[in-house]
């Protein structure tokens, strides 16, 4: 299976803060990762797919790269409803593999 | 607007089955593969696994393919989970989702709680 190490674990940011959530791959997966937020008592939802494709209706603020085998999720200006789960996904073989998480809050 | 939403949840006795259902709507549920997804009270997500939009393929993690089905009925829009032999590791929310580009949209999701 492929590993997708995700780091952050938690995250305490300011408001309009830049943010940035990594997760590295035990393996060459291209650009099939996807990032998805998991906002306080809600269902998760797609962010970012293909590595860098920003899904529909995600604001701006949100932006996917890839370096390699390191895939980072930045937020360029933290707002309150930015809080939640972030999970990185790795679609390039079955079975999928998620990070870990990484629980993002406000200072 | 798509919609999914789960059912068939609860409280179950360890090493009973359990089947559970997502009723989709707001897109051609026939052109796409689905997927599901759980995750734990500590909030760790398990992919558990996919099915081709003609329900002619499925793919599973290998940790619950022998106890776990993927099952899908395009008339009624709907998929289907039918669990096996569940432990008490089973506990989890479970998630059905569109897989296109990603698991572009989740349903609300639908508890189920192993303990005797």
């Amino acid at each position: 299976d492929i590993q997708m190490t995700q780091s952050p674990a938690s995250l305490s940011a300011s408001l309009e803060e830049i943010v940035t959530i990594t997760c590295q791959a035990s393996q060459d997966i291209g650009n099939w990762l996807s990032w998805y937020q998991q906002k306080p008592g809600k269902s998760p939802q797609l962010l970012i797919y293909g590595a860098t494709s920003l899904a529909d209706g995600v604001p701006s603020r949100f932006s996917g790269s890839r370096s390699g085998t390191q895939y980072s999720l930045k937020i360029s200006r933290l707002q309150v409803e930015d809080i939640g789960i972030y999970y990185c996904l790795q679609a390039y073989s079955a079975p999928l593999t998620f990070g870990s998480g990484t629980k993002l809050e406000i200072k | 607007e798509v919609q999914l939403v789960e059912s068939g949840g609860g409280l179950v006795q360890p090493g009973a089955s359990l089947k559970l259902s997502c009723v989709a709507s707001g897109f051609t549920f026939s052109d796409y593969w689905m997927s599901w997804v759980r995750q734990t009270p500590g909030k760790t997500m398990e992919w558990i696994g996919d099915i081709k939009y003609d329900g002619s393929y499925t793919n599973y993690a290998p940790s619950l393919k022998n106890r776990f089905t993927i099952s899908r009925d395009n008339a009624k829009s709907t998929l289907y989970l039918q669990m096996s032999n569940v432990r008490s590791e089973d506990t989890a929310t479970y998630y059905c989702t569109e897989t296109y580009y990603g698991l572009d949209y989740w349903g609300q999701g639908v508890m189920v709680t192993v303990s005797s």
